[in-house]
């Protein structure tokens, strides 16, 4: 389940199944959205991107979803495996703009 | 390519010291960019570069410096210490059009 607080958002979920991770954004003008995966004592990695003018975009085990009404991201991760635990961040930023803004992160925790 | 690389891993500082956070990319990047990451948070910017000469504030500059003599290299000058800059410091860079952040794998500063 879930645990919103002072310490990051939690996921966690049982290997081989499908996780889900929510971003919510603020910036209407938002013409790109990233998620990035950050492992233990490395630095944040491109997954995958979508832009404004699509609302699902599909990676190796991945899709992204975008809903602009609500303003808000997820991304599916299918048969999630012990690899995929990490901190997930989204970023958003208005087209031509190359100063995204970060999310909090969501810290996935798989279990074998 | 080696994409984006940070020294030192690791340090630790007194009150007062300075130092030298080193960064560079060989994927003649334009935009480079140094943020902060402090623990169940995302990412702050400190500042960015354009190119080569060119540098601005980004979300909390206050307390470091940077120069970009080079397209290759963006390094952070901390001038005096503060226990409130103890943090890890990633450094990031972009070649537009793409929107993608490739980052280095981090410093992590600790300030007593």
């Amino acid at each position: 389940g879930e645990s919103v607080g002072l310490h990051l958002p939690t996921l966690s979920v049982q290997e081989g199944d499908n996780s889900i991770i929510n971003c919510a954004y603020s910036n209407s003008a938002s013409d790109y959205f990233i998620w990035y995966k950050q492992e233990s004592g490395k630095g944040p990695q491109f997954i995958i991107d979508i832009r404004s003018n699509m609302d699902k975009r599909q990676g190796q085990r991945v899709t992204v979803l975008l809903n602009k009404t609500v303003k808000h991201l997820s991304l599916q991760i299918a048969a999630t495996q012990p690899g995929d635990s990490a901190v997930y961040f989204c970023a958003e930023g208005p087209g031509g703009s190359y100063i995204p803004t970060f999310g909090r992160g969501t810290s996935l925790i798989v279990h074998p | 390519n080696a994409g984006v690389t940070q020294t030192p891993k690791f340090r630790i500082l007194k009150i007062g010291q300075s130092m030298t956070l080193q960064c560079t990319q060989d994927m003649n990047h334009n935009y480079m960019y140094w943020y902060r990451q402090d623990p169940g948070m995302g990412l702050k910017l400190i500042y960015y570069s354009v190119g080569a000469g060119i540098t601005d504030k980004g979300e909390v500059p206050n307390g470091y410096n940077v120069s970009r003599s080079t397209t290759e290299d963006f390094p952070l000058r901390l001038e005096l210490a503060a226990p409130s800059q103890t943090s890890v410091y990633f450094c990031a860079s972009i070649r537009p059009p793409s929107y993608e952040q490739y980052f280095g794998p981090g410093t992590r500063l600790t300030v007593t």
